[in-house]
């Protein structure tokens, strides 16, 4: 079946770093992708999305990277806020296919 | 304001009983969904509808039941027949099928 997923569970950043989150998916035939932000008993807010034919896209302060090859897409965010602690999960579909979530990577920004 | 309401933001079931979750958006989009969200687990697409009077099974529909009935509205039903209902849900909804999804706040069921 489709799958997904995250690499890590937690990730901690000190103030002013770059993040970087990281997602794995298991059809190479997913054709699009989205993260999401979510705070602790909020709904998820959309980041930024990227379809297959593009391996790079860039919204404020965050950038989307993905490489097909290993199916890999990660999610960079600059200089690293206190207001970014979150969950972050990416979401993935092939054609016109519900799409499948992520369990999420927690975001900790250290002061 | 543009966006998706869902409420009650907190509800309790008591054994045997339906209990119906709201969602209304002005966003004027074509899609709506009710994702199911339990701890350590991906969203789980209940049932979405692309298109008023029209809706389809996702991945776990057993136990619930919706409709759509005007545009800006999609309830999500929790019946009896859902044995373990305790969990977060959220309500989305999108221009495009599948693109794009903006999500409510969310609403935590619970059972007395």
């Amino acid at each position: 079946g489709e799958s997904v997923g995250l690499h890590l569970p937690t990730l901690s950043v000190q103030e002013g770093d770059n993040s970087i989150i990281n997602c794995a998916y298991s059809n190479s035939a997913s054709d699009y992708f989205i993260w999401y932000k979510q705070e602790s008993g909020k709904g998820p807010q959309f980041i930024i999305d990227i379809r297959s034919n593009m391996d790079k896209r860039q919204g404020q302060r965050v950038t989307v990277l993905l490489n097909k090859t290993v199916k890999h897409l990660s999610l960079q965010i600059a200089a690293t806020q206190p207001g970014d602690s979150a969950v972050y999960f990416c979401a993935g579909s092939t054609g016109a296919n519900n799409l499948f979530f992520g369990t999420g990577t927690r975001l900790t920004v250290i002061p | 304001d543009g966006g998706i309401t869902q409420s009650p933001k907190y509800l309790f079931r008591k054994e045997g009983q339906n209990v119906t979750l709201s969602c209304e958006q002005n966003l004027n989009h074509d899609a709506m969904y009710w994702y199911r969200q339990d701890p350590g687990q991906g969203l789980r697409l209940i049932y979405y509808s692309q298109i008023v009077n029209d809706f389809q099974k996702g991945d776990i529909a057993e136990g619930y039941s919706v409709s759509r009935e005007k545009k800006e509205s999609f309830p999500l039903t929790v019946t009896s027949a859902q044995k373990n209902p305790t969990a977060f849900y959220l309500c989305a909804s999108s221009i495009e099928t599948n693109e794009k999804l903006f999500f409510g706040s969310g609403t935590q069921l619970s059972v007395l």
